[in-house]
């Protein structure tokens, strides 16, 4: 059964730091890993979707990679701003419906 | 962009009533999901539906049904709401979602008392 780890839960840094951010999947045979935002009492927004062929995405400054072999994604945040606090969440596509998602890592980007 | 939109942000319901959920797609998208966040929970899958008038449960659908009479439309029904379905709401839609991903609303609080 697939599981979806994120880690650290939490994560608090000074403003400018570069961050990395981990979700580790039990299960190789994954179809797609997306990452996603949360603001406090939002939705979910969409920030990179990364498809099983591929080994990274790039938007603005974020970069997702996913090594399926060790089963890790990472999401990199440079140059970090107070506006990123948030929670980020990971989820991994074992195929058709079936979604796994992390329990996500709350950010606090200290001005 | 595609949008998904849910009716509301925040309810407050009585216990026992019939709630409606609505959530609204305007991207053509064949799956669309319903599911709940609890703290130390997650996201939980309560019923997708992959077409119209199709529909599967998901991972706890008990107290739940849900409705898709139109492609860009789907609601969840609680028929008598209970306060352990306090809950934040998440509906989400997707084209080819082993591809393409999920795209999710802005999500709907429930607060049963």
């Amino acid at each position: 059964k697939q599981e979806v780890t994120q880690i650290p839960a939490a994560l608090s840094v000074p403003e400018g730091e570069n961050l990395v951010l981990n979700c580790s999947f039990t299960d190789s045979a994954i179809y797609n890993l997306q990452w996603f935002r949360q603001d406090p009492g939002k939705g979910l927004t969409s920030l990179l979707l990364i498809q099983s062929s591929q080994r990274e995405q790039t938007s603005g400054r974020l970069n997702a990679s996913l090594d399926k072999s060790s089963g890790r994604s990472t999401l990199y945040i440079a140059a970090s701003q107070p506006g990123d606090s948030a929670t980020y969440l990971c989820a991994g596509n074992t195929g058709g419906f079936k979604t796994i998602f992390g329990a996500g890592t709350r950010l606090f980007v200290k001005a | 962009d595609v949008k998904v939109t849910q009716s509301s942000r925040y309810l407050v319901k009585r216990t026992g009533e019939k709630v409606f959920l609505e959530c609204v797609q305007d991207m053509d998208h064949e799956n669309m999901f319903w599911y709940r966040q609890d703290p130390g929970l997650g996201l939980r899958l309560i019923y997708f539906s992959y077409d119209v008038k199709m529909k599967e449960k998901g991972d706890i659908p008990e107290g739940y049904s849900v409705s898709r009479e139109k492609k860009e439309r789907f609601s969840l029904i609680l028929e008598s709401a209970s306060t352990n379905q306090t809950s934040m709401y998440l509906c989400a839609s997707g084209f080819d979602t082993a591809n393409y991903g999920y795209t999710f609303g802005s999500g709907t609080r429930l607060t049963v008392v």
